[in-house]
């Protein structure tokens, strides 16, 4: 069946260290895959888009990987801070149509 | 340029009740999207309305409907609500084309007592 995984466990981290967030599918072939920001009680908040054809992509502190032979986009974030703390979602675009499939999102704690 | 809003922002309803949720998307955006998010179950796609006309389902039973209106703004219902339909209901809009970013409103969290 069709899948898309995101680390299940909180991800508790240092200020300032890098932050690695893990998204693997199975069973997909995404055009694009996408990254979102969501704080409690909010609307996710776009954060990077990355095609199936580039291998990564950088936004200020922000990097992701897209590895489509490992089924797999890798999120950092560099010199981490509290206010990154949030649950960050993966999502896949298989370009067919607009029906993006969800991971369930890992929840990122930066300690100060 | 205004972002999606989405009203109302919380509400709570009776089992068997019906509730309308609203959402303006962001000018000129033609695609929206509504989604259902529960803390076990995270975003689940409901459906998405394109140009006025339903482009794509999510797997929810008939209870949930939507519907678009000639401005983009759209509107979902719920009818016959059980104590499961208590979630945040999300709204999303875009362009509408593969690889374009989606823009979320705040939700509305609707709580079925």
């Amino acid at each position: 069946s069709q899948k898309i995984e995101q680390n299940s466990e909180a991800l508790n981290i240092q200020e300032g260290k890098t932050a690695t967030l893990t998204c693997n599918y199975t069973n997909y072939s995404p055009a694009y895959l996408q990254w979102y920001r969501q704080d409690p009680g909010r609307g996710p908040v776009f954060l990077l888009l990355i095609r199936e054809n580039e291998k990564e992509k950088r936004k200020e502190r922000l990097k992701v990987t897209f590895d489509t032979t490992l089924k797999q986009s890798l999120f950092h974030i560099t010199a981490s801070q509290p206010a990154d703390s949030a649950t960050y979602l993966c999502a896949l675009d298989t370009g067919n149509n607009r029906k993006l499939i969800w991971g369930l999102g890992t929840s990122l704690a930066v300690n100060p | 340029k205004a972002g999606v809003t989405q009203t109302p922002r919380y509400l709570i309803k009776t089992r068997g009740q019906q509730v309308t949720l609203s959402c303006s998307p962001i000018s000129g955006h033609r695609s929206v999207s509504w989604y259902q998010q529960t803390p076990g179950q995270g975003l689940q796609f409901l459906f998405e309305y394109f140009s006025e006309t339903q482009r794509n389902k999510g797997n929810f039973p008939g209870r949930f409907s939507g519907r678009q209106f000639s401005n983009s703004r759209s509107e979902m219902n719920v009818s016959t609500l059980e104590l499961g339909d208590s979630a945040l209901y999300l709204c999303a809009s875009s362009p509408g084309s593969p690889g374009n970013t989606i823009y979320f409103g705040e939700g509305s969290w609707l709580t079925v007592v």
